[in-house]
Parts: C-alpha cells; structure tokens; sequence
C-alpha cells in the first residue's frame, strides 16, 4: 500500500495558463474526493467520485475548473485561464465505497504570478 | 448541515507546557468519523486520529491525548509537555453522511511552542 499520490507536488504557473494535477488513489480505493486549501484556511471540499462517476460538485468549483476520473483510478484536475485567487494546496484523498474513513495524499501546491 | 468549529485561532505556549486544543462539530448524522490533522509548514496533512461516532472511549498516544464526548458535540486533544517541534497548525475534521469520506474541517489553530 503506497498511499496517496500526487503530481506535481508543486506547480508555478502564469495567470491565463492551464494547469493539470494528477491524483493515484490507493489501488482498492474506489472514491475520489479534491479538496483546496488557500492561506489561512482549512481545506474546502470541491467534488468527489465513486468509480468514474462524478458524484457532487462544490459551488467553489467554478467552470474554469474540471475533474475527471475516466477508468475510476487516477483523477486529474484542470484549472483553465488560471487566476491568482487560484493559489492555493490542491488535496486529493480517497476512501473505500462509502467509507467515512479515508486517507489523504500530500498535496499539490500551486503558485499563479 | 455538517460544521466544525476550533475557536481557538492561535495558542502560544512554552515547551513543557500542557496545551489543549478544542473543537466542537455539529452534525445530524448518527454514524460519523472526527479527526485530528497536523499541518507542519512543509503543507503535508499529518494524520493523528480518527475516531468513530460509537466509540467514545478517550485515547492516548505518548504525549497527545484525545477527550470525545457526545454529550456536548466535542473532540479536544491535548498536547502534554508541548516540544517545540509540535509547532504546527492543527485541524479538527469531521466525515459522515451519504458523502462517505467526504470531510468538513474547521479553520484551524496554529500552535506555537517556545523554547
């Protein structure tokens, strides 16, 4: 059991780039979930999957964002036309079905100049 | 809805000095998962413990110690004889519902030890 990844661990962008983050959940875990942590804050859930399905959405998920998880292991995040208010740590933890418990990766921390 | 409330923004203590952070969590779940995270400022959430809603047994682990009770919504965790190594911001969380894993964390106390 390798935990939790994520890639990359940290990502300096330009205001207006697109950025991806790639999540591998553990293996058996078939829920998903992204969160974002911004300075300060704990972190705020935005979606979560169950196998490929997204299943809810955060209103902080704006439509510049975009989760998939198309063969229900590895998700990806995508930021488009990236903003400064975007900077922030990036979570990604996983969970078996409908688990309360699960665990978290280490994080992706994102800068936008 | 679901909340987490850790009133406590800052605590400053000195090293050897006890330190009790609280928390208070609302939910109209019967069945729900709290827990204890360390944030060091690498970023990383450290995981401390998890504790399920049927279990209210106190738990200790060397010098850190965990007080859920049910009665008043409260999970508080205490950090005996403080080191200065557990500077660190620490978050309170609580999963439960149709959500699975799907967690709330409260805001945070950023706990500062001094030599």
């Amino acid at each position: 059991d390798t935990g939790v990844s994520q890639n990359p661990r940290h990502k300096i962008t330009k205001r207006g780039q697109n950025v991806t983050f790639r999540c591998d959940p553990i293996s058996e875990h078939n829920r998903l979930y992204w969160y974002r942590q911004t300075l300060g804050q704990g972190p705020e859930f935005l979606t979560y999957f169950q196998n490929e399905a997204q299943l809810e959405k955060s209103r902080l998920l704006s439509d510049r964002f975009s989760a998939e998880r198309p063969k229900g292991s590895f998700s990806t995040l995508e930021i488009q036309r990236t903003e400064q208010g975007d900077s922030a740590m990036y979570l990604c933890a996983s969970s078996l079905d409908r688990d309360r418990d699960g665990y978290f990766g280490p994080g992706t921390r994102l800068l936008v100049l | 809805a679901q909340k987490v409330t850790q009133a406590q923004t800052e605590i400053s203590v000195v090293e050897k000095e006890d330190v009790t952070l609280d928390c208070v969590y609302e939910t109209r779940d019967t069945t729900y998962y709290l827990f204890w995270y360390k944030q060091p400022p690498s970023g990383e959430l450290v995981f401390l413990i998890r504790r399920n809603s049927f279990d209210e047994q106190n738990e200790i682990s060397g010098r850190y110690s965990w007080n859920f009770q049910k009665s008043t919504s409260s999970f508080n965790f205490t950090i005996t004889a403080s080191q200065v190594v557990d500077s660190a911001v620490y978050f309170c969380a609580l999963s439960g519902g149709t959500g699975g894993f799907k967690t709330i964390f409260g805001a945070g106390t950023r706990l500062f030890v001094k030599a």
